[in-house]
């Protein structure tokens, strides 16, 4: 089975230009979150999706992020204007909908990591 | 608030057992997760408990939970190099389908 799949894996980008990042998730799964993680804050839930529609935006530091998910197989997180600061590698993870022995076991793409200079 | 805290480091020699803690927050968190990270790649789950459990037991992983002082322990018996990497704890808050993360120990395995 194909895990979560996130594009692109690195982007270096200048400051003030948009980043968009992508994200499909594993088939099946209800559940998509955006996390952040750098060093000095570790891993921060920015986002996430339950059946394609927003359920907690609350992580999302500012309205230069923004997230959305069309369809079940996609989402993007856009970055518009980008800054140094938000120099972070961007993970994409899925989750499936119940509780079953294992949980609501997420599952975590590879990241993107992405340098704003 | 809603953080869960670990320690940052731990550094042991191989063949050692490691001890890894985190407290987290929410008493009503139904299960509770250890995540693997190695170098250049995301999360990897490793384990998990549910929250009527006091001690989980997977191969060389044992997890130990105290839901009156809400402390989370993974021991790994006997340490290898390919155990060094960072290992998150995570709660999900009850219900919520809403994941928080620990800071992150970063293991370091001696030979």
């Amino acid at each position: 089975d194909a895990g979560v799949i996130q594009s692109p894996r690195h982007e270096v980008t200048e400051m003030g230009q948009e980043v968009t990042l992508r994200c499909k998730p594993i088939s099946g799964h209800d559940y998509l979150f955006w996390y952040r993680q750098t060093m000095m804050r570790g891993l921060e839930l920015l986002i996430y999706f339950n059946n394609n529609v927003p359920i907690d935006d609350s992580g999302m530091p500012e309205d230069r992020f923004s997230a959305k998910m069309p369809n079940a197989s996609f989402s993007t997180l856009k970055i518009q204007p980008s800054e140094p600061r938000d120099s972070a590698v961007y993970f994409c993870a899925s989750s499936p909908s119940g509780t079953g022995v294992t949980g609501n076991t997420i599952y975590f793409g590879e990241g993107s990591w992405l340098t704003v200079v | 608030g809603e953080d869960v805290e670990q320690s940052l480091f731990l550094s042991v020699r191989e063949g050692d057992s490691s001890v890894i803690n985190c407290t987290y927050t929410d008493s009503s968190s139904t299960y509770l997760y250890w995540y693997k990270q190695e170098p250049g790649a995301g999360l990897q789950l490793l384990t998990y408990i549910f929250s009527n459990m006091d001690m989980k037991q997977d191969q060389r992983l044992t997890v130990l939970l105290n839901k009156k002082d809400k402390h989370l322990s993974l021991r790994i018996a006997d340490t290898q190099t390919g155990d060094s990497a960072i290992y998150f704890c995570a709660e999900e808050f009850s219900g919520t389908y809403k994941y928080i993360f620990g800071t992150g120990t970063r293991l370091k395995v001696l030979a």
